[in-house]
């Protein structure tokens, strides 16, 4: 049963440049969340997405945009990056379900090193 | 706006030596709790999580963790710590109502250092 699975495992990019980051949920789970994880501090919430739609956002600027496509599998790009872009990029994949607290099964994530 | 706080950033214990990680909330009412644990070059696991019921909850490799509404707080524990247990860890909550997997807030961590 595969996990949750990210790509690529590091990206080395420059100030101004704009990034693709790949995420496939773990098999049977149909929505998404990314996170950003700066160094020495915990996730934070970038958006959520479910039915392709993006569903719930974070305190993070436009620049930081996403798209789930019908297999579940979801992107996120950031357009004119920041050194402060720098980060582990964690995905994160559950089933949606009533209540809420559904436990989510995260990535290895992306480690993107901004120039 | 809803917070997570670890006041512990770094804990260093030896082999056989109890265990408890605080883990602080700000929010009034219900909510999800959990513990989130990164081992060296892992990904984000889950540990233990609350959602009703028993305040006392268990986890995977002896962890527990006990929910205190009056205190607004979750602190993680083990009885007796093992090498193995070097890892962050992560206090989290989410509000329950919200459609599943509601964004989680996590606290900024804390690492544990074995001592062999």
């Amino acid at each position: 049963d595969a996990g949750v699975t990210q790509s690529p495992t590091h990206l080395i990019k420059t100030r101004g440049q704009q990034v693709t980051l790949r995420c496939s949920p773990k098999s049977g789970h149909d929505t998404v969340s990314w996170y950003q994880q700066a160094l020495g501090q915990g996730p934070q919430f970038i958006f959520q997405y479910y039915e392709e739609e993006e569903r719930q956002r974070g305190n993070f600027p436009d620049r930081f945009s996403g798209h789930q496509f019908p297999n579940y599998s979801s992107e996120l790009n950031v357009n004119a990056l920041l050194l402060g872009d720098s980060a582990l990029y964690l995905c994160a994949s559950s089933l949606k379900g009533a209540g809420g607290g559904q436990p989510q099964h995260f990535g290895d994530g992306t480690r993107l090193s901004i120039l | 706006a809803q917070s997570v706080s670890q006041h512990n950033h770094h804990v260093i214990l030896s082999e056989a030596a109890s265990l408890e990680l605080g883990c602080n909330y700000s929010y009034g009412g219900t909510v999800n709790l959990f513990w989130y644990v990164q081992y060296p070059g892992q990904h984000l696991q889950l540990l233990l999580k609350y959602f009703s019921g028993d305040p006392l909850v268990k986890g995977i490799k002896g962890f527990e963790a006990e929910f205190i509404k009056s205190k607004f707080s979750f602190n993680l524990r083990k009885p007796s710590v093992q090498w193995s247990d070097t890892a962050e860890y992560f206090c989290a909550v989410n509000l329950p109502g919200y459609s599943s997997a509601s964004k989680i807030i996590f606290g900024s961590g804390t690492r544990l250092s074995i001592r062999p």
